[in-house]
């Protein structure tokens, strides 16, 4: 079945380092590739998105690419800042319906000054 | 922006009470969703409901649980008989539209359940 692997955490980091934060999936056919953010006491946030192999997310800074050769999603930021820090969620939905998300275990970032 | 809200943060009860967890998707979603994060472990699909009916359910979804769309705007996840394995974060999800590729869910905030 579908499933999503992610980069074991916690993760510390300094202010303006580079974060990558892996991600491999399994899917059956396409599936459309999103990264959640939760900041602490808050939900999930759409952080970003692909839906077809080639694809660059982007937002705030962070990009993910969308590797159909690799099954990979990527998460990256070229200058994490203290207010990065969060717990980041890899998660996948299949085709047709896109109806059910699979997510990865979540990776805590945590970003020093 | 509009959002998921759900109530309450926090709910805890005594194991074999039944519990109600609350929330409020977006008001011109359709789709609606219950998901499960166990303490360290992934978050995982429940139940998917629309057009006043289950759509999907994942093998977690067994006979103690139940959704509920009783007005036009609340969905309720009631869980019958709590066991201690049942603590858990609980996120409820909405969406616009389901055909689309690459619509994204949107969270509520989460209802951390403790049973005791």
């Amino acid at each position: 079945g579908d499933s999503v692997t992610q980069m074991e955490g916690p993760v510390t980091l300094s202010e303006e380092a580079f974060l990558t934060i892996n991600c491999t999936y399994t899917a059956t056919g396409y599936p459309s590739l999103f990264w959640y953010v939760q900041y602490p006491g808050e939900g999930l946030q759409l952080l970003l998105k692909a839906t077809k192999a080639d694809d660059k997310g982007s937002n705030k800074g962070f990009e993910a690419t969308y590797r159909k050769e690799t099954t990979s999603f990527h998460l990256e930021k070229g200058s994490v800042q203290v207010s990065d820090s969060a717990v980041y969620f890899c998660a996948l939905s299949g085709n047709p319906t896109g109806n059910q998300f699979y997510f990865g275990t979540g990776t805590s970032l945590t970003v020093i000054p | 922006e509009p959002e998921v809200t759900q109530t309450p943060s926090h709910q805890v009860t005594q194991m074999g009470q039944e519990v109600i967890l609350r929330c409020v998707p977006i008001s011109n979603h359709l789709y609606f969703y219950w998901y499960r994060q166990i303490l360290g472990q992934k978050v995982e699909f429940l139940v998917s409901f629309y057009n006043n009916e289950i759509s999907e359910k994942s093998e977690i979804f067994d006979d103690q649980f139940s959704v509920e769309r009783p007005d036009g705007s609340n969905f309720t996840l009631k869980i019958r008989s709590t066991k201690l394995e049942d603590s858990a974060m609980y996120f409820c999800a909405s969406r616009e539209t389901r055909g689309r590729a690459g619509q994204p869910q949107h969270f509520g905030d989460g209802t951390r359940l403790s049973i005791l």
